[in-house]
């Protein structure tokens, strides 16, 4: 069964300091797809990235950058120089073909980034 | 580009009473889906329509139903309403559905408070 597991349930962390959000994820298929959202206290899902199956190359993109690693099944978000405006739940999901491509979420990372 | 709108934003209901939510998705968009958020539970699949058929569904009881309107509009109901239906109600909507490269984009949620 697919499963989605973010060990960390909440960060707090100073301005300024990296942070990085783990996610571990399970899934029997070959072909799918991870996606990192935000959720900002206004409850709406910002879409962050998708990566396939078969592109383990990592991603940078400004402050933001993601590490996919297959061999240990996990999609790990690093947050670089972070920012007050960064606090937020972070929800790592996973769709894959044996769940019909719906989306499947971990239980989120609530991050806290203190000035 | 106008996002994805859900209506209304905020509702409160009593326990027995029935719920329409309605979700618009962003134009040319032909799937839609449906997710509930509790503190418990997460984030969690309802149903996904596709051109005005459902195509997928989560593991919810009969009295969470849905439809799609030829315009794409979605609208999804909940009857007998129960305490524990009390939840952030989201709409994603995506061009393809099966097409994995389309990410989702989620609206603002609708707050169904439960009396």
């Amino acid at each position: 069964a697919q499963k989605v597991t973010q060990a960390q349930t909440e960060i707090s962390v100073v301005e300024k300091e990296d942070v990085t959000l783990d996610c571990v994820y399970e899934t029997r298929d070959t072909t799918y797809y991870l996606f990192w959202y935000k959720q900002p206290p206004s409850g709406e899902l910002v879409f962050l990235i998708r990566r396939n199956s078969f592109d383990e190359q990592n991603e940078i993109s400004g402050r933001y950058s993601w590490n996919f690693q297959k061999s240990t099944s996990s999609f790990n978000f690093t947050i670089t120089a972070s920012q007050v405006v960064d606090s937020a739940v972070y929800f790592c999901a996973l769709s894959d073909m044996d769940s019909s491509y719906k989306l499947i979420f971990g239980s989120g990372t609530r991050l806290l980034v203190r000035p | 580009k106008a996002g994805v709108t859900q209506t209304p934003r905020y509702l409160i209901k009593t326990r027995g009473q029935q719920v329409t939510l309605s979700c618009s998705p962003i134009s040319g968009h032909r799937s839609v889906s449906w997710y509930q958020q509790t503190p418990g539970q997460g984030l969690q699949f309802l149903f996904e329509y596709f051109s005005e058929t459902q195509r997928n569904k989560g593991n919810f009881p009969g009295r969470f139903s849905g439809r799609q309107f030829s315009n794409s509009r979605s609208e999804m109901n909940v009857s007998t309403l129960e305490l524990g239906d009390s939840a952030l109600y989201l709409c994603a909507s995506s061009s393809h559905g099966w097409d994995r490269n389309n990410e989702q984009f989620f609206g603002p949620g609708t707050r169904l408070t439960v009396l």
